[in-house]
């Protein structure tokens, strides 16, 4: 059983630049949140999303969108970035009605330069 | 509002017992999480409680839960040179369309040979 998988591992982009990110959550999950880990901080709720629709967010600008797909993967793209949204991307997926029980993906490091 | 402050740094001789400790505001929290992050990974789900629970025991973790003076602790008996991580506190409310998880700064726990 697969668990939560994200792709890329590590991405490197230039200020004012887009940027999308991908997560597939674990087998029976259909909701998928996305957080941001900012060296040396825990991670912050970005947003979440469910029957492809976002479901709850954070307090993130809107340069932060997401989506979802009808398989339940989900991206997350940051237009127009900035040097301080270098950070770990994570996304962690959980079921509904078991929202408690949320897993985690590997994350992906973004860097901006 | 949801705050969740830990201590940053513990340090511990090998065979001995770590105890880590979390600090959470919102009375209302219905889960509280510990997740263990290894350097360059992911989050990854070690235990959590429900909030109406006072201690949960799973091998060599025990969580106890004061809910009084709102404080999370987690004892990892017997520490092993492969517990160096860092330990994130979390809470979730659990309310319709507020499934969010809020997390702790972390603690980064060194084990002393």
């Amino acid at each position: 059983d697969a668990g939560v998988t994200q792709s890329p591992t590590h991405l490197i982009k230039t200020r004012g630049q887009q940027v999308t990110l991908r997560c597939s959550p674990k087998s029976g999950h259909d909701t998928v949140s996305w957080y941001q880990q900012a060296l040396g901080q825990g991670p912050q709720f970005i947003f979440q999303y469910y029957e492809e629709e976002e479901r709850q967010r954070g307090n993130f600008p809107d340069r932060f969108s997401g989506h979802q797909f009808p398989n339940y993967s989900s991206e997350l793209n940051v237009n127009a970035l900035l040097l301080g949204d270098s950070a770990l991307y994570l996304c962690a997926s959980s079921k509904t009605g078991l929202s408690y029980e949320q897993y985690f993906g590997p994350g992906t490091r973004l860097t901006v330069t | 509002g949801e705050d969740v402050e830990q201590s940053l740094f513990l340090s511990v001789r090998e065979g001995d017992s770590s105890v880590i400790n979390c600090t959470y505001t919102d009375s209302s929290s219905t889960y509280l999480y510990w997740y263990k992050q290894e350097p360059g990974a992911g989050l990854q789900l070690l235990t959590y409680i429900f909030s109406n629970m006072d201690m949960k025991q799973d091998q060599r973790l025990t969580v106890l839960l004061n809910k009084k003076d709102k404080h999370l602790s987690l004892r990892i008996a017997d520490t092993q040179t492969g517990d160096s991580a860092i330990y994130f506190c979390a809470e979730i409310l659990l309310t319709f369309g507020n499934e969010k998880l809020t997390f702790g700064t972390g603690t980064r726990l060194t084990i002393i040979p």
